[in-house]
């Protein structure tokens, strides 16, 4: 079965802080994604990747940045922290042979 | 664009029930369709897909969805509710795009049984 791990389940930093969250899949899957989870908003696209080295922003990539150096990992980061950055934040990766998504069990984040 | 549309934030059935859930689509060519599920806590896992074919499929954990493209929906459906089926349920649509696939989901309904 494929696998997707996230770094943390449950995370709290500060305004202003750097903040890395880190997804790591074992199937080599070519394409991972980032989103966040909000209450009533379902899920949002962050950032997507087709291949190390290679991103696209998705809907809401203000705020963040992404970074794939090897094919199974695909960090997400934000530069500053803020409040509205409080949220369940999802790693999903894919195969294009397949379409369907793997999620990873989410990491959710509070700034104070 | 697309677009997908769950029109119930929340269902509320009794264990042993029937179960329908809505999901209808706005797509520019023939759709990819999935069906995910959210239990609290965890992230998504898929439930079942549609790519072509036979317009009722079967998933996992006894559910099943059927493609009405006349309708433009793809509803989820069990025909008798666990308690262990409470959880969010995600609806999403979508192709391959430059190799890969990017898909768009719904808000979610979520699932609460009673006993």
């Amino acid at each position: 079965d494929v696998k997707v791990t996230q770094s943390s389940r449950y995370l709290v930093k500060r305004t202003g802080e750097k903040v890395f969250l880190e997804c790591v899949q074992d199937m080599d899957h070519e394409n991972m994604f980032w989103y966040r989870q909000d209450p009533g908003l379902g899920l949002r696209l962050i950032y997507f990747s087709y291949d190390v080295k290679m991103k696209e922003k998705g809907d809401i990539p203000e705020g963040y940045s992404v970074s794939r150096e090897k094919k199974e990992r695909f960090s997400l980061i934000l530069e500053s922290a803020s409040t509205n950055q409080t949220s369940m934040y999802l790693c999903a990766s894919s195969s294009p042979l397949f379409f369907w998504q793997f999620f990873g069990p989410g990491t959710r984040l509070t700034v104070l | 664009a697309q677009s997908v549309t769950q029109p119930d934030i929340h269902i509320t059935v009794s264990e042993g029930a029937s179960l329908e859930l809505r999901c209808n689509y706005s797509y520019g060519a023939t759709p990819y369709l999935f069906w995910y599920v959210q239990s609290p806590g965890q992230g998504l896992q898929l439930l079942l897909k549609y790519f072509s074919g036979d317009t009722l499929v079967q998933g996992i954990k006894g559910f099943e969805a059927e493609f009405k493209r006349s309708q433009s929906s793809f509803n989820l459906r069990k025909p008798s509710v666990h308690w262990s089926d409470a959880a969010e349920y995600f609806c999403a649509v979508g192709s391959p795009s430059g190799g890969s696939y990017i898909p768009t989901f719904g808000r979610g309904t979520s699932l609460i049984v009673h006993p």
